[in-house]
């Protein structure tokens, strides 16, 4: 089965502090997705990348930016955290990214802003 | 507006028992439907997929699609303790894919023993 990694598991950040969420991933899928999820809301996309050096906003782009340096990491960065990003986090990737392709997660990252 | 909405929120079925879970589109661009399973402390993993009008049976998961109503459905039958998790439903468009995916908002399964 396919292995996505996160890390760290859990942060705690200040207000205006820079978060940098890591994603790795062994399965050489070209795809690669960073969603939110928040009580009542379900997950929502933030950014996805199909290949390395390039990155496309998702649904809710606003306050974070992504980077994907290699087909393997992927990259999640709050340059000034808010309370409002207080969620789970999770990274998934897909072999590609047609309609019949399987998305699979991380076990997510616990992001906490004081 | 949610494009993806769930019924129940939450649902409490004794173990053994039948649990019908239900999903309707509001966008009628959404052809394609996936239901996703999240045991607690874990991320969400791909149940099944339907993409075409009717049933799709995997052992005890049944999936109901019907585009008309774009409304899909999942049945378990003999649940398990196993099954208590959050189960989401999440639709693409025709000309979207993985990259465009759509996810509801969840309906909370909590089996009985």
């Amino acid at each position: 089965e396919a292995a996505v990694t996160q890390s760290p598991r859990s942060k705690v950040a200040v207000t205006g502090g820079k978060v940098t969420l890591s994603c790795h991933q062994t399965n050489n899928h070209d795809y690669m997705y960073w969603y939110r999820q928040d009580t009542g809301h379900g997950l929502r996309l933030i950014h996805y990348s199909y290949v390395a050096d390039s990155t496309e906003k998702g649904d809710i782009p606003d306050g974070y930016k992504a980077s994907r340096p290699s087909q393997e990491n992927f990259s999640l960065i709050l340059e000034l955290a808010s309370l409002s990003q207080t969620a789970v986090y999770f990274c998934a990737s897909s072999r590609l990214g047609g309609h019949a392709e399987t998305l699979y997660f991380g076990s997510g990252t616990r992001l906490t802003v004081l | 507006q949610q494009k993806v909405q769930q019924s129940p929120e939450s649902l409490s079925v004794p173990e053994g028992g039948m649990a019908s879970l239900n999903c309707t589109s509001s966008d009628r661009n959404f052809q394609y439907f996936w239901w996703y399973r999240q045991h607690s402390g874990e991320g969400p993993k791909a149940l099944m997929s339907i993409f075409s009008d009717g049933d799709k049976k995997e052992g005890r998961f049944t999936a109901h699609l019907n585009k008309a109503s774009l409304h899909v459905s999942l049945h378990i039958r003999d649940s398990q303790p196993s099954d208590s998790a959050l189960y989401f439903c999440a639709a693409s468009e025709l000309t979207g894919g993985a990259d465009r995916l759509t996810f509801g908002k969840g309906t909370q399964l909590i089996i009985q023993p």
